[in-house]
């Protein structure tokens, strides 16, 4: 089967600058994950879907993050505008059912704000 | 939330030898414990796994023991090898949340 697809794999940015990441999670997976991962950290999650529904974004800083599951298919996570601290690893992960269980992780983009 | 404390930070054992990687979580709702190996520069990968109704749960060389009244979970590697080198992530889960440790980074000498 194939597994979770993620682009752009590397992008550079200025600070202030917008940027969006775009993830194709593997087919028939309904949870969709975001996850953000500074490095020598663990991922930190940030936004969970069921379908296209929101489940959990309590870690998402709103105010320069969004994201959207349209057509409960596939996502995009969005930084507007950028800082330096948003330097890091973007991850999406899927699993097949509600909550948490195995999650496929994709390969990452890795973003960094200058 | 859930905090999600793991140690050793790094571990350095011979080939052949034991590895252990503790966890521990403070909420009791936490009820789904999987562990991760991310080699570098690659995505995370589900190496085991064990929900709050199990003990513990074992496969070939990998075991992991969850102690739900003390709030603390432990991975096993048994007879460590070269290719075991990565860092280890253990995580701690809700329906709706996922809290990840600060990783260990194992190194197996041969």
């Amino acid at each position: 089967e194939a597994g979770v697809a993620q682009s752009p794999r590397y992008k550079i940015i200025e600070k202030r600058q917008s940027v969006a990441f775009w993830c194709n999670p593997i087919s028939g997976h309904a949870t969709l994950y975001w996850y953000q991962q500074i490095l020598g950290q663990g991922p930190k999650l940030l936004i969970q879907f069921q379908n296209n529904g929101v489940v959990d974004d309590s870690q998402l800083p709103k105010d320069r993050f969004s994201a959207e599951r349209l057509k409960g298919v596939d996502s995009t996570l969005k930084i507007q505008p950028a800082k330096l601290e948003d330097s890091a690893v973007y991850l999406c992960a899927s699993s097949l059912g509600r909550g948490f269980g195995e999650q496929y992780f994709g390969p990452g983009t890795r973003l960094t704000v200058t | 939330g859930e905090n999600v404390e793991q140690h050793p930070s790094t571990l350095s054992v011979q080939e052949g030898d034991s590895a252990v990687i503790k966890c521990t979580y403070s909420d009791s709702a936490s009820n789904y414990f999987p562990w991760y190996k991310q080699e570098l520069g690659k995505r995370p990968q589900l190496i085991i796994d064990i929900r709050s109704n199990v003990g513990e749960k074992k496969d070939q060389r990998i075991a992991v023991t969850l102690n739900k009244t003390a709030k603390h979970f432990s991975l096993h590697i048994t007879e460590t090898q070269p290719e075991d080198s990565a860092v280890y992530f253990c995580a701690a889960s809700q329906p709706r949340d996922m809290r990840f440790g600060a990783g260990t980074r194992l190194t197996v000498k041969p």
